[in-house]
């Protein structure tokens, strides 16, 4: 089975700086995906941004960047000029997609951002 | 186009009763997952539709069922509510099985 680690239950970072979120992973197989989501206190969880494990190329969205080790099994989230609104509990979660699988979604227990002003 | 909405937002069950949460995915979806969270869990997996049938289950017991609709809705059913069952439940819906998922805003249930 798969298991995905966040070993910073939370994180602090002041206004527009940057701050890196950790994440690990544990899996047997070769493709799947892998996820940042965002919950803010409002509770939606909000997709932030996603990698193919077949992509060697870092994904970026904006201010949002990963640093994808698939040797190491490690999926860090990089957040650029940090806005108070980047505040949130961040999870990490892995996907399979391997013919067959359970497509569901694997998370870690979070870290709670917080961004000082 | 409207996002994944789940109703109520708020239950409140006493022990012993049952309840009903619904979810409509975003429309074209076809496939709807439900969540689990809790402070001591986190997120756990329920179960998957697509199309109408289940397709995966999470490790819930019986208790915890649900079903899917022709037009996608799906509804989820705890029977014999337990303490334990306190808990925000997400549902999220993608195009296919293997899409991105959407998240719902949840529903907060309070069994007391």
């Amino acid at each position: 089975a798969q298991t995905v680690t966040q070993s910073q239950p939370e994180m602090s970072v002041q206004e527009a700086e940057t701050v890196t979120l950790s994440c690990t992973y544990d899996t047997s197989e070769s493709d799947y995906y892998l996820f940042w989501y965002k919950q803010p206190p409002s509770r939606q969880m909000i997709l932030v941004i996603r990698q193919e494990a077949y992509k060697q190329q870092n994904a970026t969205e904006n201010r949002f960047s990963v640093n994808f080790q698939k040797a190491a099994k490690s999926f860090s989230l990089k957040i650029s000029d940090s806005q108070l609104g980047d505040a949130a509990m961040y999870f990490c979660a892995y996907r399979s997609n391997s013919g067959g699988s359970n497509y569901k979604l694997t998370f870690g227990k979070g870290t709670l951002l917080t961004v000082n002003p | 186009k409207a996002g994944v909405t789940q109703t109520p937002r708020y239950l409140i069950k006493t022990r012993g009763q049952q309840v009903t949460l619904s979810c409509s995915p975003i429309s074209g979806h076809r496939s709807v997952s439900w969540y689990q969270q809790t402070p001591g869990q986190g997120l756990q997996f329920l179960f998957e539709y697509f199309s109408e049938t289940q397709r995966n289950k999470g490790n819930f017991p019986g208790r915890f069922s649900g079903r899917q609709f022709s037009n996608s809705r799906s509804e989820m059913n705890v029977s014999t509510l337990e303490l334990g069952d306190s808990a925000l439940y997400l549902c999220a819906s993608s195009l296919a099985f293997r899409s991105e998922q959407y998240f719902g805003p949840g529903t907060r249930l309070t069994v007391t």
